[in-house]
């Protein structure tokens, strides 16, 4: 099993640019979830998912949509980028009803993301 | 609401005891994670606590009272290797999908 991947690992963009954050996992976990991680912030959620075709709003969801189309994709878009989200971003799942401990969240490796 | 304190940073030296401290208010508790975070990585999960006491596994330990809304992590024998920020998180009341975490205590370990 990969786990959960994302990608980019690194990405520059420009302010006003619009990309999107891939996420996957292989899992078959339920639960999937996009944190943004800032100097002295802490992991912020961002949005979240329950299963495919369901997501709602995390902490700090404007300037990002979401979609969940198949139960191991969980692409983040950025919609126009601003300076405010040069952040790292994680991806994590967690098997949520699907079996095994609801609560241990598997992360992917992170995409550091720098908007000028 | 949701709320965590942790402290910012603490030293420790190689091969001792450390414990790191959690405070956390919540409108209803639904157990609470520590999760270990290596500079440059991606946080991993640690332990997890929905009832008080004291859970151990290998060098760490976890602790829980719920009446005073406060856990720490114990590390045994320290090692260089665990140099890392401590993350504490709680889910919301209405399930895992929703998980507030601390700003986390990053730890160095010295020889």
């Amino acid at each position: 099993n990969a786990g959960v991947t994302q990608t980019p690992k690194f990405q520059v963009l420009k302010t006003g640019q619009s990309m999107t954050l891939q996420c996957a996992q292989d899992m078959n976990h339920e639960y999937m979830s996009w944190y943004r991680q800032d100097p002295g912030m802490g992991l912020r959620l961002i949005h979240y998912s329950v299963g495919a075709g369901i997501t709602d709003q995390g902490e700090v969801p404007n300037g990002y949509n979401v979609s969940r189309s198949t139960t191991e994709d969980f692409p983040l878009r950025l919609l126009s980028a601003a300076p405010s989200q040069t952040s790292v971003y994680f991806c994590a799942s967690s098997s949520g009803t699907s079996g095994g401990p609801a609560y241990e969240q598997y992360f992917g490796p992170g995409t550091r993301l720098t908007v000028t | 609401g949701q709320n965590i304190d942790q402290p910012t940073e603490m030293t420790a030296t190689e091969g001792a005891i450390v414990q790191i401290n959690c405070t956390y208010q919540t409108s209803g508790f639904n157990g609470l994670f520590w999760y270990q975070q290596h500079a440059g990585e991606a946080p991993t999960f640690l332990s997890y606590n929905v009832l008080d006491g004291l859970e151990e596994k290998g060098r760490f330990s976890s602790f829980l009272s719920r009446s005073k809304g406060y856990s720490y992590l114990l590390l045994k024998e320290l090692q260089m290797k665990d140099s890392a920020s401590y993350l504490c998180a709680v889910p919301n009341s209405g399930g895992y999908q929703k998980v507030t975490f601390g700003t986390g205590t990053k730890l160095q370990v010295i020889p």
